[in-house]
């Protein structure tokens, strides 16, 4: 089935570890999103891409890091994770900027 | 600040029921989307409007861009239906709602 597949689903993290966050999708999409959620403060958006090898600030983009080397992936980086970064992170893509988005199931991360 | 408030924030119903969940923004958009989020944590967009209505089964989408306000219907709520719903706008970027939380009761 098409659409935008995140692994892992659920991790633990210990303070200053590192990982990395797979985004695949296979719609051919352009742009592709990665958000973090946390209770009562809503989706925010971490880092974009707007293609193959480009990629943006978002809304809360301190602390991690994005690669976009092929086109169906993106990539979300943490180099030293805290606490502080502990959310459900989702990545979604679309077809034109801002619009028609496909979410992915969602990573549940703890930094303890 | 939040540029998109939604209300209520949590709802509770008898299963059959009408119900509307309300989207107020204030910032210039171009369009509206509304998406569905199950207890399991995936979200699906249900709809983006940018103007009037959307219908999609006993689901009903409303915009009025002058009082910068949307709403969500669903018509015979069924338990299937219990989910947060988030309402979210897209103007020079993407801003989201807190989400709404329902639950239909049998």
């Amino acid at each position: 089935n098409a659409g935008v597949t995140q692994t892992p689903k659920f991790r633990v993290l210990k303070t200053g570890q590192s990982m990395t966050l797979l985004c695949a999708q296979d719609m051919n999409h352009e742009y592709m999103y990665w958000y973090r959620q946390d209770p009562g403060m809503g989706l925010r958006l971490i880092h974009y891409s707007v293609g193959e090898g480009t990629t943006a600030k978002g809304e809360v983009p301190d602390g991690y890091n994005v690669s976009r080397l092929k086109k169906q992936n993106f990539l979300l980086g943490l180099e030293s994770a805290a606490p502080s970064q502990t959310s459900v992170y989702f990545c979604a893509s679309s077809g034109q900027l801002l619009y028609g988005y496909t979410f992915g199931s969602g990573t549940r991360l703890t930094v303890v | 600040k939040n540029e998109v408030e939604q209300s209520p924030q949590n709802l509770t119903a008898q299963e059959g029921e009408f119900i509307t969940i309300n989207c107020s923004y204030s910032v210039g958009i171009s369009a509206l989307h509304w998406l569905q989020q199950h207890p399991g944590g995936g979200i699906v967009s249900l709809f983006m409007l940018s103007s009037g209505k959307k219908k999609h089964g006993r689901l009903i989408a409303t915009i009025n861009i002058q009082e910068k306000h949307s709403s969500l219907h669903i018509t015979a709520s069924h338990p299937r239906d219990s989910a947060v719903y988030i309402c979210a706008v897209t103007g020079n970027q993407f801003y989201f709602g807190t989400g709404t939380s329902l639950t239909v009761i049998p």
